[in-house]
C-alpha cells in the first residue's frame, strides 16, 4: 500500500536556526498537509496545499513557516529562526481529494529545538 | 466553529473486555467523521470513516463506530480488546475547505 514518507525521523536544531522537514506524499494525491503535535497535546492543523499554492492555513502558520513543492514528489515545511516552542512532532499528510477524503499520514518528524 | 471533544483522556481496560471511546463533535453541516490510531512513535493510521448512509461503520482491526446525529457523537467500539490495541486514539471531523479538526485524543492502556 502506498505510504507517505517523512525525513528525517528526528531533527535536533539550535534555537534561531532554520530547518526543512521533508515529505513525499502518495504519488497520485493532490492535497497536501502539515500538522503539528506538541508532546501530550492534540494534533493541530498548520497548512494545506493544493495546485501549487496554500489553500488554507491556521493562525499557527505565521511568517516563520513556509511550504513548498519543489518538484513533482517532495513537499517541504521550512521553519525559519526556530524557537523552543516549535519543538513538536510534525506530520505530513496527503489525500486524493478534498474535504471528505481521509488523510494519509506519514510517521512524522520529531523536531527538538535546544 | 467546528470542534471535536474526546472526554476521556485515558482509559484502561482488561484484555478481552469491550471498549468504547467517546467522541462528540460540533459542526454546522453534515459531518465527515474519522477515527485515527497512533501507536508510539508512529504516524496516524485511519481506522474508519463516516460520510453518509449506514450510521454504523466498520473499520480495520475489528473496530466499529456509530454516528448519532441527535447526540452529535461518533463513539468508537470494539467487542474484545487485544493487547496490541494499546495506543492513542483520535477522533476527527472534516471541515470546510480541506482542514481536519482533531480531538485531544484518548490514551488506551490494555492490562493482561
Amino acid at each position: 500500500e502506498p505510504e507517505v514518507t517523512q525525513t528525517p525521523s528526528h531533527q535536533v536544531t539550535q534555537m534561531g536556526q532554520e530547518v526543512i522537514l521533508r515529505c513525499v506524499p502518495i504519488s497520485n494525491h493532490l492535497y497536501f498537509y502539515w500538522y503539528r503535535q506538541i508532546l501530550g497535546q492534540k494534533v493541530e492543523f498548520l497548512v494545506s496545499f493544493y495546485n501549487n499554492e496554500i489553500s488554507e492555513k491556521s493562525e499557527i502558520f505565521d511568517d516563520q513557516f513556509s511550504v513548498e513543492r519543489p518538484d513533482g514528489s517532495n513537499f517541504t515545511l521550512k521553519i525559519r529562526s526556530t524557537k523552543l516552542e516549535d519543538s513538536a512532532m510534525y506530520f505530513c499528510a496527503s489525500s486524493d481529494r478534498s474535504y471528505n477524503s481521509p488523510l494519509h499520514f506519514g510517521n512524522g518528524t520529531r523536531l527538538t529545538v535546544t | 466553529a467546528q470542534s471535536v471533544t474526546q472526554p476521556d483522556i485515558h482509559i484502561t481496560v482488561s484484555e478481552g473486555a469491550s471498549l468504547e471511546l467517546r467522541c462528540n463533535y460540533s459542526y454546522g453541516a453534515t459531518p465527515y467523521l474519522f477515527w485515527y490510531v497512533q501507536s508510539p512513535g508512529q504516524g496516524l493510521q485511519l481506522l474508519l470513516k463516516y460520510f453518509s448512509g449506514d450510521t454504523l461503520v466498520q473499520g480495520i482491526k475489528g473496530f466499529e463506530a456509530e454516528f448519532k446525529r441527535s447526540q452529535s457523537s461518533f463513539n468508537l467500539r470494539k467487542p474484545s480488546v487485544h493487547w496490541s490495541d494499546a495506543a492513542e486514539y483520535f477522533c476527527a471531523v472534516g471541515g470546510p475547505g480541506n482542514q481536519f479538526y482533531f480531538g485531544t485524543g484518548t490514551s488506551l492502556t490494555v492490562i493482561p
